[in-house]
């Protein structure tokens, strides 16, 4: 996926230990997001950023926390992992003009798979 | 919150037209209609997206209704490398996109 690395890609990690995904983008983009896709769920978002330290929360931010302290970097958190949060988790990222716009197309990232046992 | 109302699945044959419904019947004046697909074990990738017009681009057509309540994603020559799941998505100025359970395409040779 050009522009937008996530890492880890794979990670099994146990109950109530921290976990920390990154995305690292190159492209400048404004806007970057966090989605979890879950069998039956499909993808639901759970924290965006529209700037450097300017994150808001999505439908299911319980139990996660973001930090971008620089325009290429967007970190989720996880600071005790449940078992409920073993998914798929996706960054996407958005480029906005001047102003937020509809019609701004998300470029995703290729995912991290999380188990937690 | 607009919401899409697409069908679980659909099959085509390879190298004929695929079209895909996608129904918003409480889509607002500024919600832009998007599409995007997921290959399996890939992340989604964006198709095409529209807000009052028929659009076209290199991998697809996106025919939208006079009254903009449905709108129909035009695969004009399937291909096996075209079954993924399509999302038809409604994304409002605020920049909420949300996902519903998408229509998984199916390609047979």
């Amino acid at each position: 996926d050009a522009g937008i690395t996530q890492s880890p890609r794979h990670k099994v990690t146990e109950t109530g230990t921290p976990v920390t995904l990154r995305c690292h983008q190159t492209e400048n983009h404004r806007y970057m997001y966090w989605y979890r896709q879950d069998p039956g769920h499909g993808l639901r978002l759970i924290h965006y950023s529209y700037g450097v330290k300017d994150t808001d929360k999505g439908e299911v931010s319980d139990g996660y926390s973001v930090s971008r302290s620089k325009t290429e970097d967007f970190l989720l958190t996880l600071e005790s992992a449940t078992s409920s949060q073993t998914s798929v988790y996706f960054c996407a990222i958005s480029e906005s003009g001047r102003f937020p716009s509809g019609a701004n197309v998300l470029t995703f990232g290729a995912g991290s798979r999380l188990t937690v046992l | 919150d607009a919401k899409t109302t697409q069908p679980n699945s659909m099959e085509s044959n390879e190298e004929e037209p695929v079209h895909l419904p996608c129904n918003h019947s409480t889509i607002s004046g500024t919600d832009y209609i998007h599409w995007y697909r997921q290959l399996p074990s890939q992340g989604p990738e964006y198709v095409i997206h529209g807000l009052t017009s028929n659009v076209n681009n290199r991998m697809a057509s996106l025919a939208i209704a006079e009254d903009r309540k449905s709108s129909t994603l035009i695969l004009h020559r399937a291909t096996l490398r075209d079954a993924a799941v399509y999302y038809c998505i409604l994304r409002d100025v605020n920049n909420d996109m949300r996902f519903g359970a998408g229509t998984r395409l199916t390609v047979k040779p």
